[in-house]
This record gives structure tokens, C-alpha cells and sequence, in this order.
């Protein structure tokens, strides 16, 4: 599986749009882009996932670029329960060789 | 109980000790998996299993012994720990071929003194 890339912290204002970027210049055809986040001592959430077109849920919205080498993962409106570790991992889907390998991702801290 | 369940959700164990973490998941997946999250550190993928057969260990040591009895259910056995084995273990499930994420439990927090 390719490597990602991502910042080690980023604060964000309540009630404005969280922008987590993610970098991964080595991404393969076949590789899908995936967002977890970690709230303190709780098991990882799905947020949204995407191949090469843009991707909104109720969570987030998944940005890639063109070349597919980039993405950034959109909270809207955050919020202080949005405060947590955001993981960017790529992978293909499917099979469970096709294991979830996390990083250390990026650390959200939402303030008041 | 909907989703992946986990218990204990806290275990305090000392060395000698002998103790069993539990998953179930009521998801339907037939994948399910092993993850150790240490302080400060990344997770780790410890173990696989899928359709009850393990796919991978993760170079994990014997102290830890993975069960996987039925799709529904899977075991982490753990005895003669050592403190650095204190962490959160997260189990985890999935649908094979499916386009999705994994389903993560709360994991059980493990302490051994």
C-alpha cells in the first residue's frame, strides 16, 4: 500500500470548515483514499472514503486532486466533539489482505 | 447490541496472570482483526482472520494467542504479560469485496502490573 503524508496538528476554530490535507504521491490506480479519526482512547470511525471523484456524506467531503496524488478531507462546520486524530490511508478495497495500515496522523484540535 | 462489542472494556492483569479480551461483531462480516495501540504510538495490525482462518500474524509475540471460533466472535488470549504489553486493543471487522471501511469496537484498555 502506498505511504501518506500529513501534518502532525492543526487547530481549527468552532463553527469553521476543518481543512485536513493528505499527500500521497505514490497512490496506484487501484488504491482507494480512506479518512478514520480516533477520538482520545476510542476505537477509530469511518468517515468517508474516495477513488478519483469528489465524495460528501453527512460527516465530511473528500476533496482529490486530478493527478490523485493529494486529498483533503472537509469537517464544514466543526465542532469540539470533532476535536481528534485523523488518519488518511490509502488502499484497495476489498479482502481483508488488503489490511488497514495506520499512520500517525494529523491531530484536530477544535477550539472555543 | 449492534456493531463490535468488546470486553472487558478495562482489565488491570499481573504477570502470571491468564485472561481472555473478547470481540463480537453483529455486522454480518466475515473478516475480523486484532490491533494493538500502544501510548503514543501508531495502531498495529497484530492479527487477521477471514472466514475464521487466520491470514496474518503480524510477527506478534506467542504470549498473545488469536481465536476465532465463528465469523461472530474472536478471542485474544493473553498470558505472561509484560508491562510493556499495556495498551488498548482494538478489534475490528469488515466485509471482504465489499467497498467500505472497517468497524472498529472501544476496545478493551489493558494494564498489566
Amino acid at each position: 500500500d502506498a505511504k501518506t503524508t500529513q501534518p502532525t496538528s492543526m487547530d481549527c476554530a468552532e463553527g469553521r470548515a476543518a481543512n485536513l490535507p493528505c499527500n500521497h504521491s505514490t497512490i496506484s490506480g487501484n488504491e482507494y483514499v480512506y479518512w478514520y479519526r480516533q477520538i482520545h482512547s476510542q476505537g477509530p470511525q469511518y468517515i468517508i472514503h474516495g477513488l478519483k471523484n469528489n465524495e460528501t456524506n453527512e460527516m465530511a467531503s473528500l476533496i482529490i486532486t486530478e493527478d490523485r496524488k493529494s486529498s483533503t478531507l472537509i469537517l464544514p462546520h466543526a465542532t469540539l466533539r470533532d476535536t481528534a486524530v485523523y488518519y488518511c490511508i490509502v488502499r484497495t478495497h476489498g479482502g481483508a489482505t488488503n489490511k488497514l495500515i495506520f499512520g500517525t496522523g494529523t491531530l484536530l484540535a477544535v477550539q472555543p | 447490541e449492534t456493531g463490535v462489542t468488546q470486553t472487558p472494556r478495562h482489565l488491570v492483569m499481573g504477570m502470571t496472570n491468564k485472561k481472555s479480551l473478547k470481540c463480537e461483531q453483529h455486522l454480518g462480516h466475515n473478516a475480523m482483526y486484532w490491533y494493538k495501540q500502544s501510548a503514543k504510538k501508531p495502531l498495529e495490525l497484530m492479527f487477521v482472520y477471514s472466514l475464521e482462518e487466520r491470514v496474518e500474524n503480524n510477527s506478534v509475540p506467542s504470549r498473545f494467542s488469536p481465536e476465532c471460533p465463528n465469523s461472530s466472535h474472536l478471542f485474544l488470549h493473553l498470558h505472561t504479560l509484560q508491562p510493556e504489553d499495556s495498551a488498548l486493543y482494538l478489534c475490528a471487522s469488515s466485509q471482504d469485496g465489499v467497498v467500505g471501511g472497517y468497524t472498529f469496537g472501544s476496545g478493551t484498555r489493558l494494564t498489566v502490573v
